[in-house]
């Protein structure tokens, strides 16, 4: 059974940073890209990040682009997102998600950690 | 950046048809933009249930269908069960990063 297991949200002030992991398992996680996707409370899904397989192709939506850093490790089956610069905005429940294979959507999703980003 | 547009709400009587539709602002949604569609219910986490245009995922309802249709990406419920009542996303690939609809939130009434 695929499971996307998501940690590290938590309530922080602008300015600062946080990082978030999602522990996966019962999948080959070093088969397959990753995803983050944010949800602000009561809006809609804004896909954040993609990472490949192994690292080597990475893409950002332009609303984090240069403050949060995707990666993974494919030996412990984790992938983690580093948030630097947190705005009020960033403020949502996050999601690590799994890729189709070949790169065709998304298909399993975890539950989510919340980031709640204020003063 | 791409502006990919959903109906806001729809609604739709119980054992009915109704067709979600997925517009993507750089022009006509093909294959190349891999539609996926996904549900959310109240609460819940997302769950996945087209990718690629229309081939449904392995728990994805037969009632579910996807397709391109003048120019859009649709997703069409036959057969609607009240269980079907939530918040419908689309998701596009344009070509360096994805991109989400707004939602179409659909009501069974």
């Amino acid at each position: 059974e695929v499971q996307l297991v998501e940690s590290g949200g938590a309530l922080v002030q602008p300015g600062r940073s946080l990082r978030l992991s999602c522990a996966a398992s019962g999948f080959t996680f070093d088969d397959n890209s990753m995803h983050w996707v944010r949800q602000a409370p009561g809006k809609g899904l804004e896909w954040v990040s993609r990472i490949s397989w192994n690292g080597g192709n990475i893409a950002y939506a332009d609303s984090v682009k240069g403050r949060f850093t995707i990666s993974r490790d494919n030996a412990k089956n984790s992938l983690y997102l580093q948030m630097n610069s947190l705005r009020a905005e960033d403020t949502a429940f996050y999601y690590c998600a799994k890729d189709v294979s070949l790169g065709l959507g998304i298909d399993y999703w975890g539950q989510g950690t919340l980031v709640t980003v204020s003063s | 950046q791409t502006v990919v547009t959903q109906e806001p709400s729809l609604t739709v009587s119980p054992g009915g048809t109704v067709t979600l539709t997925c517009a993507s602002s750089t022009g006509a949604v093909t294959s190349g933009y891999y539609p996926n569609w996904l549900q959310q219910k109240l609460g819940q986490a997302p769950r996945a249930l087209i990718y690629s245009a229309s081939k449904r995922h392995s728990w994805t309802p037969a009632r579910f269908s996807g397709s391109l249709l003048g120019g859009k990406a649709a997703l069409t419920l036959s057969g609607v069960q009240p269980e079907d009542e939530a918040e419908y996303y689309c998701l596009l690939y344009d070509g360096t990063s994805w991109v989400f609809g707004g939602g179409t939130k659909l009501t069974v009434l």
